[in-house]
């Protein structure tokens, strides 16, 4: 079955710094890849997916790029600001999602 | 509002002693899941359903049961808890995309559940 490893576990940044998680998947048949932000007593809320038709996808602060060859797919947030402080978790999936393990990110005024 | 609620959302109880944990959404969504979120595990799936009356086991079953006998609702079951039961639990709800359920996944807020 489909097997998504994420890194890094933890990640601390300064304000208006970048933010880069990464994440690997097993299963080549994965077609869509959602990730989700978690804040803190509250459920994960999808932030941006991507569909395994397109290499890069972009939301204003955040982007997401997949390289199917190598199975990675990668968050991208450009000048972090404290409320993006959470948990963020990727997924892949063909029939169901399949989360990574998650990244805490701090971010620091 | 488009939502997904659980109750409770807090819940300490004693090995053994029967739960359940209510789930509902308000979007018309035929797929709804169950997950676990444990540290350092992410969120792992327990039990899911495609549609009222059709459920199935997620990655996590064992020591867990689910019904679906309406749309909206999807109770999860603890019927004799254990401390290796103690998690956050979630629910989660969303359309379905060629009978698959990669459409949007929307959460509850989760439910703290901590057997001792």
């Amino acid at each position: 079955g489909e097997n998504v490893e994420q890194h890094p576990s933890t990640l601390s940044v300064q304000e208006g710094d970048s933010a880069v998680i990464k994440c690997t998947y097993s299963d080549s048949a994965s077609n869509y890849f959602p990730w989700y932000k978690q804040e803190l007593g509250k459920g994960p809320q999808l932030i941006i997916d991507i569909r395994s038709n397109v290499g890069e996808k972009k939301d204003q602060r955040i982007a997401v790029t997949l390289n199917k060859t190598a199975k990675h797919f990668s968050l991208h947030i450009t000048e972090t600001q404290p409320e993006d402080s959470a948990v963020y978790f990727c997924a892949a999936s063909t029939d169901k999602l399949i989360f990574g393990t998650g990244t805490r990110l701090q971010v620091f005024p | 509002e488009a939502q997904v609620t659980q109750n409770p959302r807090y819940l300490i109880t004693v090995t053994g002693k029967k739960l359940t944990v209510t789930c509902s959404q308000n979007m018309n969504h035929e797929y709804m899941s169950w997950y676990r979120q444990d540290p350092g595990l992410g969120l792992r799936q327990i039990y899911y359903s495609m549609n009222v009356e059709v459920t199935d086991k997620g990655d996590v079953p064992e020591g867990y049961k689910v019904s679906r006998k309406e749309k909206r609702n999807f109770p999860l079951i603890l019927e004799s808890p254990s401390p290796n039961q103690t998690s956050l639990y979630f629910c989660a709800s969303s359309g379905l995309a060629g009978g698959r359920s990669t459409d949007t996944q929307y959460f509850g807020p989760g439910t703290r559940l901590t057997v001792l």
